[in-house]
């Protein structure tokens, strides 16, 4: 069954701790790999699409890195304005619609100062 | 990238009644989708929009209790119909341009 799964659920951070988010999906044809922040009450705010394995790309302290079975959201001296939930989903070939994102519960992410 | 806004931003609707939330977006983009986030859970694709053809629903979702109207390639309506305590939810607007996809801020449904 296609799934995708993020961990942990929680994670606390002291500012300026460096730590990853994961997300392991499995899914067959991966057309591409979504990493979104969300703020409460707000919509998701894309952040970046991976689209094969080696694949890296980076923002400010965030960098994402996909591999054939996982990403992971590296978050380098984080601040406090990086609390957020972070939100990861797929989009393949066999999940229903060709243009469906596929979600992860999330990653709630709170940096205290 | 692309600039979305909804409205309305929230609603507290009676059981029974409907809600039509529009979306805008800044430029023209040919896939538009409608989300769904229920409290405490991930977001759920409820159907696709695109100008020009009928909505395509995704399982567990019907035309008759979501029915969307794509009239240009910058809005689109979705009603939520005959509403219940169920559909209390985050109602969102999203569309894919540039292989990226960006989302509106979100609808929040209260049924009571």
């Amino acid at each position: 069954e296609d799934q995708v799964t993020q961990s942990p659920e929680a994670l606390r951070l002291q500012e300026g701790e460096s730590s990853s988010l994961n997300c392991s999906y499995t899914v067959s044809g991966l057309r591409g790999l979504f990493w979104y922040r969300q703020d409460p009450g707000k919509g998701p705010e894309f952040l970046f699409t991976l689209y094969s394995a080696g694949e890296e790309k980076e923002k400010e302290r965030l960098k994402a890195t996909l591999t054939k079975k996982e990403s992971f959201l590296h978050i380098t001296a984080p601040k406090p304005e990086d609390s957020a939930t972070y939100l990861c989903a797929v989009q393949a070939v066999g999940l229903a619609g060709a243009n469906n994102l596929f979600f992860g519960t999330g990653t709630r992410l709170t940096v205290i100062p | 990238s692309a600039v979305i806004s909804q409205k309305p931003s929230r609603d507290i609707c009676q059981r029974g009644t409907s809600l039509t939330i529009q979306c805008q977006v800044d430029s023209q983009v040919t896939m538009m989708f409608w989300y769904r986030q229920q409290p405490g859970q991930s977001l759920t694709l409820i159907a696709t929009a695109n100008q020009g053809s009928e909505a395509t629903y995704e399982s567990g979702f019907v035309i008759d209790k979501f029915p969307i109207s794509r009239p240009n390639l910058t809005f689109s309506t979705l009603t939520v119909s005959n509403m219940s305590p169920e559909d209390s939810s985050i109602y969102l607007c999203s569309v894919k341009t540039g292989g990226e996809q960006y989302f509106g801020p979100g609808t929040r449904l209260t049924v009571t």
